[in-house]
Formats: structure tokens, sequence, C-alpha cells
């Protein structure tokens, strides 16, 4: 069945260190890939997408190519701030679902002054 | 635009008793989402609605959760009668219809807690 795996947290680092927070799939079809956000006392709020093999999604200074040889969407940041720490979910959807998300088990960021 | 929004925010009960949340999804958004994201864990899909009509109950223990979406606008979700495993956060999400390309947006959640 469609599944995602994230690595597990918390991912703790310094203000402006290099983040990566790694995701992974199993999917049957051609999934649409997903990063959601959500901040302390907040709902999801989708961060980025990609829709097909080698797009790149990004926003807000993070990014996640989609990569089907290693059916991989690993989230990165060059520079992370205080505010980036929440926690982070990778997800997937394919048209086979009736678009509903599945989602991995998410991956908490706390960034220290 | 208003987000999707939920009630109560928060909310205690003892376990065998009964509970229901309201969500009130954007203005226009046809299709609506129920989660369930238990603590340490990703949301996980209960019930969805393509207006006023169940798309997807699967994952949904229909012998005490259910849910209604009169009108094709507003939705409940009701717990009768709730276990401790049931503590969670239930989310509500809402999209336009579509399959692939939409993107869901969340209400704020109601935090569960059954003692």
């Amino acid at each position: 069945g469609n599944s995602v795996t994230q690595m597990e947290g918390p991912v703790t680092l310094s203000e402006e260190a290099f983040l990566t927070i790694n995701c992974t799939y199993t999917a049957t079809g051609y999934p649409s890939l997903f990063w959601y956000v959500q901040y302390p006392g907040e709902g999801l709020q989708l961060l980025l997408k990609a829709t097909k093999a080698d797009d790149k999604g990004s926003n807000k200074g993070f990014e996640a190519t989609y990569r089907k040889e290693t059916t991989s969407f690993h989230l990165e940041k060059g520079s992370v701030q205080v505010s980036d720490s929440a926690v982070y979910f990778c997800a997937l959807r394919t048209l086979s679902n009736t678009g509903k998300l599945i989602f991995g088990q998410g991956t908490t960021l706390q960034v220290k002054p | 635009e208003a987000g999707v929004a939920q009630s109560p925010r928060y909310k205690i009960i003892e376990k065998r008793q009964s509970v229901a949340f309201w969500c009130n999804p954007i203005s226009g958004h046809a299709t609506l989402y129920w989660y369930q994201q238990i603590l340490g864990q990703g949301p996980k899909l209960l019930i969805q609605f393509q207006n006023n009509g169940v798309v997807d109950d699967s994952q949904l223990p229909k012998d005490r959760f259910s849910a209604e979406r009169l009108k094709g606008v507003d939705s409940t979700l009701k717990i009768q009668p709730a276990k401790l495993e049931d503590s969670a956060v239930y989310l509500c999400a809402s999209s336009t219809p579509g399959l692939a390309l939409n993107t869901q947006y969340f209400g704020p959640g109601t935090r569960l807690t059954v003692l």
C-alpha cells in the first residue's frame, strides 16, 4: 500500500545551519508529493509541493526535489531561523485514492539562537 | 478569505461519554475531510465528503464514529461512546473539487482528551 517514511526527530539545529529532513515514499502509480508545516498551536499549512518526477517545489527558502529513482522528497533549507521551529510532515497523494493525503509521522525541528 | 473554522479547540471527556466536533470549510469548497492525528503520528483520514455525499469512509470506526455534512457546507463529527485511544487532534480540511492538484486547507484542529 501507499506509505510515507520520515526521519526520526527531534532535529535540533543552531540558527543559520543547513537543514535536511529525509522523506521516502512507497506508492502505486505516480503520486504528488507535499511538505506541510505545523507551527505550535496552529493548523497544518502547505509548505511546498511537486507533482511529477524531477519537479522542485520551493517556498520560504525551503526546497524539495521529487526523485522517482530513489522514491524520495527530502526537505532542505540553506539557513534556518528560530521561526522555522515547527513540525514538518511529508505527504503523498495519488490519483487513485480520491485525493486523500497520506502523511508521514512528522519531524520536529527545533532551532536555537 | 476566511480559513477553515473548527470548534471547540479543546475538549476533555471521560471514557464512554459522547462528543461532537464542528467544522466550517472555506466558502465554496465542495470537498471536506476529517483527519485524526494521534500524538507522535501523522494525520490519518477518517472520512471525506464531496458536497454532502461520502466519498471515502473506509478508515472510520463506524461502530462509534459518525459524521454528517448537511447541505454540503458545515460538518459534524461525533464519537459515541469515546474510548481512551480516541485521544487525538481532529483536523478538518477543505478543498475545491478535483483530485491530484487541489490544495487542502486545514483548520486549527480540536484536541480531544479522553480520561
